[in-house]
């Protein structure tokens, strides 16, 4: 099976900081790669796919990079409501495997 | 618009099956482009994939759940039903069902989530 391994595991930032995390899959996954938002007693939310495809609705501060093993999602310029822990999700093969999760906190 | 709402019990026995009833409203759950899925979260930790299926009845799962998972379709009803069979307190989770693309495999969107707590 994948294992997905995102670093850094927590980080603080302030509003309007640029900030990136990072996702390394055990082997290459090409670019078939997903990111998620979660917030506090919420179910989470598609950020993009593929990569590097932004979900409908999601705003244009939110993007990913990377291919094979290595992917990055990176939010241009913190809002308030960006406060959350991301998750990134192996769609490569059965079974899709998530990394462990980062949260982002307000510094 | 979408939705799924995830329904059952919130407290289950040792050894006993957690059984669990995801209702689609908003779209069709025979969708060709979509397999439907249950992933589960223990409280604090992170995401794990339990299992997938597709409207035809077949069906995916977790290789580390082993045998003890059994996901069913009910299209009559636009539902879809996760079993879990001889729970243990390392079940107590929050448990999610979701749409997942079958050409990408991401899953959006998600139920808002049920505690399911195995405890006597």
């Amino acid at each position: 099976d994948i294992q997905m391994t995102q670093s850094p595991s927590s980080v603080s930032a302030s509003v309007g900081d640029r900030v990136t995390i990072s996702c390394r899959a055990s082997q290459d996954i090409s670019r078939w790669l997903a990111w998620y938002q979660q917030k506090p007693g919420k179910g989470p939310k598609l950020l993009i796919y593929t990569t590097s495809s932004l979900q409908s609705g999601v705003p244009s501060r939110f993007s990913g990079n990377g291919s094979g093993t290595d992917f990055t999602l990176t939010i241009s310029s913190l809002q308030p409501e960006d406060f959350a822990t991301y998750y990134c999700q192996q769609a490569d093969t059965f079974p899709p495997a998530f990394g462990q999760g980062t949260r982002l906190d307000i510094k | 618009q979408l939705q799924l709402q995830e329904s059952g019990p919130g407290l289950v026995k040792p050894s006993e099956t957690l059984s669990l009833t995801c209702t689609v409203s908003g779209g069709s759950i025979s969708s060709n482009s979509y397999y439907w899925g249950w992933i589960r979260q223990p409280p604090g930790k992170g995401l794990e994939w339990i299992g997938s299926m597709y409207h035809s009845g077949s069906t995916y799962h977790n290789p580390s759940l082993k045998s003890r998972v059994t996901i069913s379709v009910d299209t009559s009803k636009n539902q879809f039903s996760l079993k879990l069979s001889s729970v243990t307190a390392a079940d107590t989770a929050v448990y999610y069902c979701a749409r997942q693309s079958v050409h990408s495999r991401w899953f959006d969107p998600w139920g808002q989530g049920t505690l399911v707590t195995v405890s006597s």
